[in-house]
């Protein structure tokens, strides 16, 4: 089975400050992890994703994840935060499995980004 | 133009009335999924399409319907909505990339309230 979690439902950073958002998973199998934004009103979009490639996994707009094995861990980090990363923030671990095809997202967190 | 479209944006409706959401996408993609978005829950499967002749059961399926009428239209249904129906949905869609590690491409989303 897999799942995930997102530790944190709400995360405020100050501008210019590191941000860290934090994922855990369970898999079964190898996991394929991705990391999604979601702006107000708007759909999911890809910031990056793991494949196995590489355990440092570098995104869109200066966000990278790092894939720890032996934690079970994929969390995202950004040096410095900007106004315009306020957004909702989506863990997900994706496979195929015995129960057919399954992406599993993790709650959210919401980063606040103070001036 | 959007690669992934929604229709309607939002939506009001009664109880015990059949409402069906719809999706079109120009982006070539032979899958296709219907997720949806409650509040600290994050993003639920609730069925998915690997092409037009494929329907599969997501992990919330049940009060839900849907057709692939082509392989650019996914459509939804509630055939008696009930209000713990009223949630954001979206729709997304990928190409095969193998093994699970498919990026998925969201649309705006469908915010439905049940009365």
């Amino acid at each position: 089975a897999q799942s995930v979690t997102q530790l944190g439902s709400h995360v405020s950073v100050s501008e210019g400050a590191l941000v860290l958002l934090r994922c855990n998973y369970s898999s079964s199998v190898p996991p394929y992890l991705f990391w999604y934004v979601q702006y107000p009103n708007q759909g999911l979009q890809l910031l990056l994703k793991y494949t196995s490639a590489a355990t440092l996994v570098k995104g869109i707009n200066g966000f990278e994840a790092e894939f720890k094995k032996s934690e079970t861990s994929f969390h995202l980090t950004k040096p410095s935060a900007h106004m315009s990363d306020a957004a909702e923030y989506f863990c997900a671990v994706s496979g195929m499995n015995t129960g057919g095809f399954k992406t599993i997202f993790g709650a959210g967190t919401r980063l606040f980004v103070k001036a | 133009d959007a690669d992934v479209t929604q229709t309607p944006r939002n939506r009001i409706t009664k109880t015990g009335k059949r409402i069906m959401l719809e999706c079109s996408q120009t982006k070539g993609h032979d899958r296709m999924y219907w997720y949806r978005q409650d509040p600290g829950l994050g993003l639920r499967l609730i069925y998915y399409s690997f092409d037009v002749k494929d329907i599969n059961k997501g992990e919330i399926s049940d009060g839900y319907s849907v057709s692939r009428q082509a392989q650019a239209k996914f459509s939804l249904s509630l055939e008696s909505a009930i209000p713990n129906q009223t949630a954001l949905y979206f729709c997304a869609t990928s190409e095969p990339s193998g093994r699970g590690v498919d990026t998925q491409y969201f649309g705006p989303g469908t915010r439905l309230t049940v009365l």
